[in-house]
């Protein structure tokens, strides 16, 4: 049963601590997604990787996040400092693209982040 | 820039009944409309989706209506059960600049009463 894998999937942080989160995408899979959800803002796009390099992050704020993917098997999303603006539940996706084909995201359960 | 805009926010339907929640899109370089299901604590799954080349496509008891002229998309669930229960999410993507994240509409919460 291939499914997309997040750790942790319940975090509680004081506020100025380093977050990570990890996410084992799906075998075979080219494409990686993170996407935060929250009540305000909905599902919002962070950052996507295909072929393990990042092709958007623009919806990262890139002064406390940032998103590797250091093998094919493996996805992190770092939040250093944290802050309470950051609770949210944080979503891993990921799909097959090929030049001219949609991609299906399939997600992850999510990371339940909340800091204090 | 909200790009996909989604309602109603919720939907309470009668079992049997039909449940419709409307999506407007702005760009039009989108190419690529799927409906996605959450279900409380669980991540996003896919359910249907559509391109602008068909304006109708039919999976079970979902249906995706598409109106390219109106800029316009929505999920049509026939017979709706209490199973259906969940927050429905319309979606688009575009393919010409190789972009191919999702963007998501705000989000229908469906209750189905038995």
């Amino acid at each position: 049963d291939a499914r997309v894998t997040q750790t942790p999937r319940h975090k509680v942080t004081e506020m100025g601590q380093e977050v990570t989160m990890r996410c084992q995408p799906i075998l075979g899979h080219n494409t990686v997604f993170w996407y935060r959800q929250t009540m305000m803002q909905g599902l919002e796009l962070l950052a996507y990787f295909r072929n393990r390099a990042p092709l958007d992050d623009s919806g990262m704020p890139k002064d406390r996040f940032s998103a590797e993917m250091p093998d094919a098997t493996l996805a992190t999303l770092k939040i250093q400092p944290s802050e309470p603006r950051d609770s949210a539940v944080y979503f891993c996706a990921s799909g097959w693209t090929l030049t001219g084909t949609d991609t299906e995201a399939f997600f992850g359960q999510g990371t339940r982040l909340t800091v204090v | 820039q909200q790009q996909v805009k989604q309602s109603p926010q919720s939907l309470i339907v009668q079992k049997g009944g039909i449940s419709i929640i409307n999506c407007a899109y702005e760009n039009t370089a989108f190419d690529y409309f799927p409906w996605y299901q959450q279900f409380p604590g669980k991540g996003p799954a896919l359910l249907i989706a559509i391109r602008p080349d068909v304006s109708e496509k039919k999976e079970g008891r979902f249906t995706i209506s598409f109106n390219k002229s109106a800029k316009q998309f929505s999920l049509h669930i026939m017979d709706s059960q209490p199973g259906d229960s969940a927050t429905y999410f319309c979606a688009a993507s575009r393919s010409d600049t190789g972009r191919r994240a999702l963007t998501f509409g705000s989000g229908t919460r469906l209750q189905v009463q038995p």
